[in-house]
């Protein structure tokens, strides 16, 4: 079946520091793909998307590249805050479906 | 604008009472409404999803159910609590606005069983 793969965390990174936080998947078809972060005691937050292969979805200094020949989408970062301490999921949604489904999760802590 | 709301936000309950965990929508109709389950530490597990009223899938046998009394409603319930259903209870939404039909999450209901 459909599943999501995510490095196991924590990734503990200074601030400035570069971040790579590696995802594939296993999906029959065409899935759109998405990156989400959970900030501490609070729900998910969608931070990108890609709904085809080379798409690159960015926000907030983040990107990601929908890669079907490796079928990954990584999330990047060229340089980290405190703030953006969290835990990352990546998720996809299997093409004509609405559910999504979620890797484990990846937390994130950046030091001053 | 869309908005989702849960509550409560923390319930603590003992072993063998009942739960009813509420989630509402606002700003949008007739849309796809999900319960997930977050355990500590662990990723998101799909409990149930719901494509219109009356209307629910169950993803995962359990002793939780889930009902859509009305279109922008979505309530979790159990009769007998169990220790293990302690966790980070979160709903969310999709729907034809939603671009690439990425979902929107409330802020969670955090449920510790004792």
């Amino acid at each position: 079946g459909d599943s999501v793969t995510q490095m196991e965390g924590p990734v503990t990174l200074s601030e400035e520091a570069f971040l790579t936080i590696n995802c594939t998947y296993t999906a029959t078809g065409y899935p759109s793909l998405f990156w989400y972060v959970q900030y501490p005691g609070e729900g998910l937050q969608l931070l990108l998307k890609a709904t085809k292969a080379d798409d690159k979805g960015s926000n907030k200094g983040f990107e990601a590249t929908y890669r079907k020949e490796t079928t990954s989408f990584h999330l990047e970062k060229g340089s980290v805050q405190v703030s953006d301490s969290a835990v990352y999921f990546c998720a996809l949604r299997p093409g004509g479906y609405n559910k999504l489904i979620f890797g484990a999760g990846t937390r994130l802590a950046v030091h001053p | 604008s869309q908005t989702i709301h849960q509550w409560p936000a923390t319930l603590v309950q003992p072993v063998g009472s009942p739960l009813s965990l509420e989630c509402t929508v606002e700003g949008t109709s007739n849309p796809n409404l999900y319960w997930y389950r977050q355990a500590a530490g662990r990723g998101l597990q799909l409990l149930f999803y719901s494509v219109g009223i009356g209307q629910i899938s169950s993803e995962v046998p359990q002793n939780l159910s889930a009902s859509r009394p009305q279109d922008r409603q979505f309530i979790l319930s159990s009769k007998k609590l169990l220790l293990s259903d302690s966790g980070f209870y979160l709903c969310a939404w999709s729907g034809l606005g939603t671009g690439g039909n990425e979902q929107f999450f409330g802020p969670g209901t955090r449920l510790t069983v004792l």
